[in-house]
């Protein structure tokens, strides 16, 4: 099993740009969940969707979308990019509430 | 409101010294909570669950409602356990969101 598989590892936008990652979560894993990580912080929720519906949604201005497909993979888009959103995004897959999440390596966004 | 505190940004400690890592968390509810570590270079990996009760690589973790904290102990520290510590707390409910803490940096000495 490779785990959390998310992609791309690295990325640099310019500002006002828009921005695609995606995640693959650990086979048999329904539920998928974004985080934000900026730098001296911990990880801050995002999104988490379960069987392609959105369970939840964090303190995010509406240029942050996502979505799940029917194989539960997962993209993340953020449009107008700003400096702010410099991050590294975290998406971690779960069996449902109550089981712990395994998180992905991350995709390091760079705005300039 | 919901909030997870780590009023520790490092902790240093030597070998074979007793270890605290401290987590005070802020809910109403009877809230899940969870310690992470993320080892250098790694992904963030979960290490303990407060439901299971369990003891992972010496750690173990005591749910404390009345003082609404979950501290993170280990009676030895090794070389090997230096990482990055996130606390974090799950409200449950139809929403499996995680609240993180802002994390503590062991170092342990030689």
């Amino acid at each position: 099993d490779a785990g959390v598989t998310q992609s791309p590892t690295h990325l640099i936008k310019t500002r006002g740009q828009h921005v695609t990652l995606r995640c693959s979560p650990i086979s048999g894993h329904k539920s998928v969940s974004w985080y934000q990580q900026v730098l001296g912080q911990g990880p801050q929720f995002i999104f988490q969707y379960y069987e392609k519906e959105e369970r939840g949604r964090g303190n995010f201005p509406d240029r942050f979308s996502a979505r799940q497909f029917p194989n539960y993979s997962s993209e993340l888009n953020v449009n107008a990019l700003l400096l702010g959103d410099s991050a590294l995004y975290l998406c971690a897959s779960s069996l449902g509430t109550g089981f712990g999440y395994t998180f992905g390596s991350g995709t390091r966004l760079t705005v300039v | 409101a919901q909030r997870v505190t780590q009023p520790e940004k490092l902790l240093s400690v030597f070998k074979g010294a007793p270890v605290e890592l401290k987590c005070n968390y802020s809910y109403s509810g009877s809230p899940e909570l969870f310690w992470y570590v993320q080892y250098s270079r790694q992904r963030l990996q979960l290490l303990l669950r407060h439901i299971s009760r369990e003891s992972i690589k010496g750690f173990t973790a005591d749910l404390n409602k009345g003082e609404t904290s979950f501290h993170l102990k280990k009676p030895f520290a090794q070389e090997e356990d230096s990482a990055m510590y996130y606390c974090a707390l799950s409200p449950g409910g139809a929403t499996n969101k995680l609240i993180f803490g802002t994390g503590t940096l062991l170092a342990v000495q030689p």
